[in-house]
């Protein structure tokens, strides 16, 4: 069955970085855009990234653009998300998320990892 | 940008009752409309996807409508599992955007 694991989460500084993992078993990796959604107390579900199969297509929200980098090792199954500069506003829980081959919603989602940032 | 509202924000209900949630778009959107289920501590679960339909495993209870700037979610005879929040979430194609709404919280009357 379908399986996303998400790691890496954690408490920061503001203006440090992390790494956030997500590994993928159950299905073909490389076949699929691939996606990170993070949820906040005060600004809900937000997607703000994903990739596709190969890795040669990249979307960011304007929230992140600059700041974070979404990649994938397709002969590991894992998807990454660097996230630097870290802000308070970035403070969520980050789920790793697949779309579907044909359709524009996540059909399956990991159990997420919380990033907190605080001085 | 497009903007989903979802109305109610919240709302309480009784088993076997029958729940409409609305989600409303600030523009024109196309088929890409989808709904989730989240419950506490639990990541979102797709519902419905392409408005109307239905994710493997899903109760046939479960049922999506609209077009253009309104879509509905409705369930047809509430079941205690079925309380939790709920999101529609759309996909823009000219900017690439997926857009939540900002949730229905369905609550025991």
């Amino acid at each position: 069955q379908v399986q996303l694991v998400e790691s890496g989460g954690g408490l920061v500084n503001p203006g440090e970085s992390l790494r956030l993992s997500c590994a993928a078993s159950g299905f073909t990796f490389s076949g699929y855009y691939m996606s990170w959604i993070r949820q906040s107390p005060g600004k809900g579900l937000e997607c703000i990234s994903y990739i596709g199969s190969s890795g040669s297509t990249k979307y960011y929200a304007d929230s992140v653009k600059g700041r974070f980098t979404i990649s994938r090792d397709n002969a590991k199954n894992s998807l990454y998300l660097q996230l630097n500069s870290l802000r308070a506003d970035d403070t969520a829980i980050y789920y790793c998320a697949r779309l579907p081959r044909s359709g524009n919603h996540f059909d399956f989602w990991g159990r997420g990892t919380l990033v907190s940032v605080s001085s | 940008d497009i903007q989903m509202t979802q109305a109610p924000s919240a709302l309480s209900a009784s088993v076997g009752d029958r729940v409409t949630i609305t989600c409303r778009a600030s523009q024109n959107v196309s088929t890409w409309l989808a709904w989730y289920q989240q419950k506490p501590g639990k990541a979102p679960k797709l519902l419905i996807y392409d408005v109307s339909n239905l994710e493997s495993g899903v109760p046939s209870r479960f049922s999506g409508s609209g077009s253009g700037t309104e879509f509905t979610l409705t369930i047809s005879s509430l079941q205690s599992d079925d309380f939790a929040t709920y999101y529609c979430q759309q996909y823009n194609s000219y900017s690439g955007m997926y857009t939540f709404g900002q949730g229905t919280k369905l609550g025991i009357k």
